[in-house]
């Protein structure tokens, strides 16, 4: 079945550490997205990247950063340098002709200690 | 930029009884939209989309939404709700380049509990 994998679902991590959140998609889209959702806050933008090797900041990429090396894999550092870590944090994919429609993952809850 | 605003927080309906919940966007261009439904510690589960057309959208699960262009609106409806559809629901609006969707705006949520 095509979908999109993240792993794992809790994470938990000492403040001062960074921390690496993995998302794979076998759905073959270009495109990949990071959001953040805090409770009563909706989901915000971290960072995307429509095409391997090339990514953009969103809303909210300070203390974050991010890798594509592979089309299926898109990766997110929370550095220790993210002040409020502590989220619950979903990747999404699409096609880049899809005019915003995404596919999102199951989510990683991330608490920070 | 772009903006969306869900006012309820929070609404409560009886199984059975019809529901509308509201959802206002600000964007420059012709908006694409969406909603969004997620359940607790879930991800987010596509309902329907407007892109161009007919303004009365069909989605899954028996939703509708209507996009109102002079009234910046985009509200989902449902004839008669069933107690699984109690869920938080989230309206959104595409930013785009010309390379292709740079990422959705969320409104905040409104929180959906069904009483039996």
């Amino acid at each position: 079945d095509g979908g999109i994998t993240q792993s794992p679902k809790y994470l938990f991590r000492k403040e001062g550490q960074n921390v690496t959140l993995s998302c794979e998609q076998n759905l073959n889209h270009d495109a990949m997205y990071w959001y953040r959702q805090d409770p009563g806050q909706g989901l915000r933008l971290i960072y995307y990247s429509q095409i391997v090797n090339d990514f953009q900041k969103g809303d909210i990429a300070e203390g974050y950063s991010v890798s594509r090396e592979k089309k299926e894999s898109f990766p997110l550092t929370v550095t220790s340098a993210q002040k409020n870590p502590t989220a619950f944090y979903l990747c999404a994919s699409s096609i880049v002709t899809a005019m915003g429609e995404q596919y999102f993952g199951p989510g990683t809850r991330l608490t920070v200690t | 930029a772009q903006s969306v605003t869900q006012p309820d927080i929070h609404i409560t309906v009886s199984e059975g009884a019809s529901l509308e919940l509201r959802c206002n966007y600000s964007y420059g261009a012709t908006p694409y939209l969406f909603w969004y439904v997620q359940s607790p510690g879930q991800g987010l589960q596509l309902l329907l989309k407007y892109f161009s057309g007919d303004t009365l959208v069909q989605g899954i699960k028996g939703f509708e939404a209507e996009f109102k262009r002079s009234q910046s609106s985009f509200n989902l409806r449902k004839p008669s709700v069933h107690w699984s559809d109690a869920a938080e629901y989230f309206c959104a609006v595409a930013s785009y380049s010309g390379g292709g969707a740079d990422g959705l705006t969320f409104g905040k949520g409104t929180h959906l509990i069904i009483q039996p």
